[in-house]
């Protein structure tokens, strides 16, 4: 049982450039979700998804786009990289309603020179 | 202020050792109160999860809740090198958001020497 997979694990690429993280799990979890992780900041949500075809914003959304046309995967899309995303990123996964915890991957780390 | 206090650490001690990480939090609504731990390099990997006021202990590990002071805490007995990470709180209620908003301290960053 593979639980929630992350890919790729390290990514290096220029402003300006568009940027695929991807994230797969295979529980069938109902509800997905995108973390960004920064020193001095801690786990900060970028977007979620409650279920396929819904998604709605977190935190910090601005910059990055997400889709979710199939439940077991979600994938974080930065349309025009900058320099302020380079962080590590976590994808997370929840069985069902929010008295249940989440489940983490093991995150991209993400430079943009 | 933020919602969640965590003491950042860095928090080291001799193998064996018992171990005491806190945190506290100001939101009421609150009602699941989870541990991770991170190693370096890796995603967070539940640890704990508590519902409400009280105690749950798990081998090495006790969490305890306390709501009426907003204050959880996770104890390690023992501790070993290998128990060496970041430990995170995260916390979460069934007001406000619909999606159950998970809100993570700062975390706190443990060494066990041998």
């Amino acid at each position: 049982d593979a639980g929630i997979t992350q890919s790729p694990r390290y990514k290096i690429t220029e402003t300006g450039r568009q940027v695929t993280l991807m994230c797969h799990q295979t529980w069938s979890h109902s509800y997905m979700f995108w973390y960004r992780q920064d020193l001095g900041h801690g786990l900060r949500l970028i977007y979620y998804s409650a279920a396929a075809d819904i998604t709605d914003k977190g935190e910090v959304p601005d910059g990055y786009v997400v889709s979710r046309s199939k439940t077991e995967n979600f994938p974080l899309t930065l349309e025009s990289a900058t320099r302020s995303q380079t962080s590590v990123y976590f994808c997370a996964s929840r069985q069902g309603g929010s008295n249940q915890p989440q489940h983490f991957g093991d995150g991209t780390r993400l430079s943009i020179l | 202020q933020k919602e969640v206090e965590q003491d950042p650490g860095p928090l080291s001690v001799p193998e064996g050792a018992i171990v005491s990480l806190n945190c506290t939090y100001s939101n009421s609504a609150f009602q699941y109160f989870m541990w991770y731990r991170q190693y370096s390099r890796k995603g967070p990997e539940l640890l704990m999860y508590t519902y409400s006021s009280g105690n749950k202990e798990d081998g090495r590990f006790t969490a305890q809740v306390d709501k009426s002071s907003k204050y959880i805490s996770l104890f390690i007995r023992d501790s070993q090198p290998s128990d060496s990470a970041t430990y995170l709180c995260a916390m979460s209620g069934t007001g406000g958001t619909s999606y159950g908003k998970l809100t993570f301290g700062q975390g706190t960053i443990l060494t066990v020497h041998p």
